[in-house]
């Protein structure tokens, strides 16, 4: 099974923008791969952010943008706020399986 | 409104059984992607298995032939039955929704299940 690796944690400032990778042991990540993003908060279930690379849900705020970046799935956070601390999961497509990274704890400070 | 409520979940003794339910409303689960994910306490998300909407089901390598994902398209809802629990599958289980591209667009609050002796 692949592994999917992000940044354990980052930590940017209020107003600062931060980007989050994820990366696949298999290789590039692609559009193929169908990069998603997750936000959760402690004691919360996820929320979806991003999907299929750079597509925003209704709900997600303006400041939250998808891409690829060298082979990996990015997610920026531009003009960060203090409810952004959160932990960010990415999520991989592999022939019909998905696979989560290790996700990244984001501290705002 | 889209909701998705799970349940089922408890403790169980390492070897046994136990069946998971997840009630979706304000949808059809035989026309959506459906997941369950579960996370151990103070870990990442782990996927666990997927029923996608043409009948095709796939696990994660660490519960293959140990779990088992269903629907009944009656009462609209989704079950995982996991056999032969392990300490390890002890986490919240969540119950998710999506569509191609977005397998996980909407998620229920999950249920504990706790593997323990």
């Amino acid at each position: 099974q692949a592994v999917v690796t992000q940044e354990p944690s980052l930590t940017v400032s209020p107003g600062g923008t931060v980007t989050l990778t994820c990366a696949s042991s298999t290789g590039a990540v692609t559009s193929g791969s169908y990069p998603n993003w997750f936000q959760q908060k402690p004691g919360q279930a996820p929320r979806a952010l991003i999907y299929s690379t750079n597509n925003k849900h209704s709900w997600t705020p303006a400041r939250f943008s998808g891409s690829l970046l060298g082979g990996k799935a990015a997610l920026t956070l531009s003009g960060v706020q203090s409810e952004d601390e959160a932990d960010y999961y990415c999520l991989l497509f592999y022939s019909g399986r998905w696979v989560f990274g290790g996700g990244t704890k984001l501290t705002v400070l | 409104e889209v909701q998705l409520v799970e349940s089922g979940g408890g403790l169980v003794q390492p070897g046994g059984s136990l069946r998971l339910s997840c009630a979706a409303s304000g949808f059809t689960v035989s026309n959506s992607f459906m997941s369950w994910v579960r996370q151990a306490p103070g870990r990442g998300l782990e996927w666990v298995s997927i029923f996608y909407s043409d009948g095709n089901i796939y696990y994660a390598d660490s519960v293959k032939g140990l779990f088992t994902i269903s629907r009944d398209n009656s009462r609209n809802t989704l079950y995982l039955q996991m056999n032969s629990l392990r300490t390890e599958d002890t986490a919240v289980y969540y119950c998710a929704r999506g569509k191609f591209g977005s397998p996980f667009d909407q998620w229920g609050q999950g249920t504990l299940v706790t593997v323990s002796s």
